[in-house]
């Protein structure tokens, strides 16, 4: 079956420490997003990115960093620079002007 | 930049009933999409249904149907014969014809069913 896989689905990270969310997916999808979750809000937008080593910045792309070396892999970097990383991030995939397809989820924690 | 408001944290519906959940939106364009997705508590986000923003007439999915009113700037959710199921966070969401990437999503509306 195609679809989007996130992993690990918890992670805790310790002060000072950077984290990396992975997202694969194996849809064939061109573009790839990171969205962070927070309880009462809406999804806000971290990266994008629409090719294969070419990324953009969202709304809210401080203190995390991205990559994008293979077609089926997008991962999310939340630094030691993010002061408040607790949240739920989502990571999603789309082709053309078609809906976005989501991943599970990771729920990221401070120790 | 575009906005989308669901001005109802929470909502509550009788099993086998009617639910309608609430969304108005900000843009200048005149050309967009616009989504309910739900999120079950598993966290997962699925699309429910879709709209053209050229197209009248309102798209339906089995019991999910909307009230898309352009000039209003409104995009309403009517769930019929509600399951338990249906018990989940719903988004909407806009996006842009201009911008694949630019999607605006709401505060959500967390609907509980009744048995």
């Amino acid at each position: 079956d195609g679809g989007i896989t996130q992993s690990p689905k918890y992670l805790f990270r310790k002060e000072g420490q950077n984290v990396t969310l992975s997202c694969e997916q194996n849809l064939n999808h061109d573009a790839m997003y990171w969205y962070r979750q927070d309880p009462g809000q809406g999804l806000r937008l971290i990266y994008y990115s629409q090719i294969v080593n070419d990324f953009q910045k969202g709304d809210i792309a401080e203190g995390y960093s991205v990559s994008r070396e293979k077609k089926e892999s997008f991962p999310l970097t939340v630094t030691s620079a993010q002061k408040n990383p607790t949240a739920f991030y989502l990571c999603a995939s789309s082709i053309m002007m078609e809906p976005q397809h989501f991943g599970d989820g990771t729920r990221l924690s401070i120790l | 930049a575009q906005t989308v408001t669901q001005s109802q944290p929470e909502m509550s519906v009788q099993e086998a009933e009617t639910v309608t959940l609430s969304c108005t939106y900000d843009t200048s364009e005149s050309d967009y999409y616009l989504f309910w997705y739900k999120q079950p508590p598993s966290r997962q986000m699925i699309l429910v249904i879709r709209q053209e923003a050229y197209k009248q007439q309102n798209a339906t999915e089995n019991r999910f149907s909307v009230n898309f009113q352009k000039a209003a700037k409104s995009f309403s959710l009517k769930i019929s014969d509600s399951q338990l199921g249906d018990a989940a966070m719903y988004f909407c969401a806009y996006r842009s014809s201009y911008n694949n990437n630019d999607m605006r999503f709401g505060a959500g509306t967390r609907l509980t069913v009744k048995p």
